[in-house]
């Protein structure tokens, strides 16, 4: 069964750098392009970060973006979320999702606190 | 930067239809698909493509489109439907994705 499993949350400083995990199974990663969203507390969604099936283009909502950086590696079914530069409005829960029609697929959640 | 509107709450009795809209821009030309939300947990995909529901969502739940304005219409609202529901859709590009603002249905 598909399962996506996000790591690497936790509490940082602000300004500081945290990089999410987001480990894929039971379907071929390599063929899907993946999201990141996030829900901060008490908050509606947020779409953060697409990047196509194979890395070669990615896009950003405009509130990370030159801030986060997505990648993925497909030999390790794995897709990544590099965020610099945090600020306190990016504590959140942080979701991997497929969302490509009714492949829609999402992982737990990781929740990233940004607090001095 | 691109935006879906939605209402902040709807509000009705079980048995009643509950209509929760969500407009913006580019929705004549973009698919929306529409997210249902339980506390807690991660969202359930409940409508695809403006109006097609996936497999194991109960035939109450529909979608339709209009212009720049779609709306999920849930009809013989049950108790259990009570959530918070997300419209989600790109911009005119296809390159930037959005949520709607969210509507908290409640059922009472």
């Amino acid at each position: 069964q598909v399962q996506l499993v996000e790591s690497g949350g936790g509490v940082v400083q602000p300004g500081r750098s945290l990089r999410l995990s987001c480990a894929a199974s039971g379907f071929s990663f390599s063929t899907y392009g993946m999201h990141w969203v996030r829900q901060a507390p008490g908050k509606g969604l947020e779409w953060v970060a697409v990047i196509w099936y194979d890395g070669s283009n990615e896009y950003y909502a405009d509130s990370v973006k030159g801030r986060f950086t997505i990648s993925r590696d497909n030999s390790k079914n794995t897709l990544y979320l590099q965020m610099n530069s945090l600020r306190v409005e990016d504590t959140a829960v942080y979701y991997c999702a497929t969302l490509y029609s009714t492949f829609d697929w999402w992982g737990q959640g990781t929740l990233v606190t940004v607090s001095s | 930067s691109y935006e879906l509107t939605q209402p902040p709450s709807v509000s009705v009795s079980p048995g009643q239809t509950a209509r929760i809209t969500c407009s913006g821009d580019a929705l004549p030309k973009k698919y929306t698909y529409w997210y249902q939300q339980k506390s807690g947990q991660a969202p359930v995909l409940v409508i695809y493509e403006d109006s097609k529901r996936p497999s194991g969502i109960p035939e109450r739940i529909s979608g339709s489109s209009s212009g720049t304005m779609v709306t999920l219409t849930i009809s013989g609202a049950q108790v259990e439907d009570e959530a918070d529901y997300y419209c989600y859709s790109t911009d005119s590009s296809g390159n930037h994705w959005v949520f709607g603002g969210g509507t908290k249905l409640t059922v009472l």
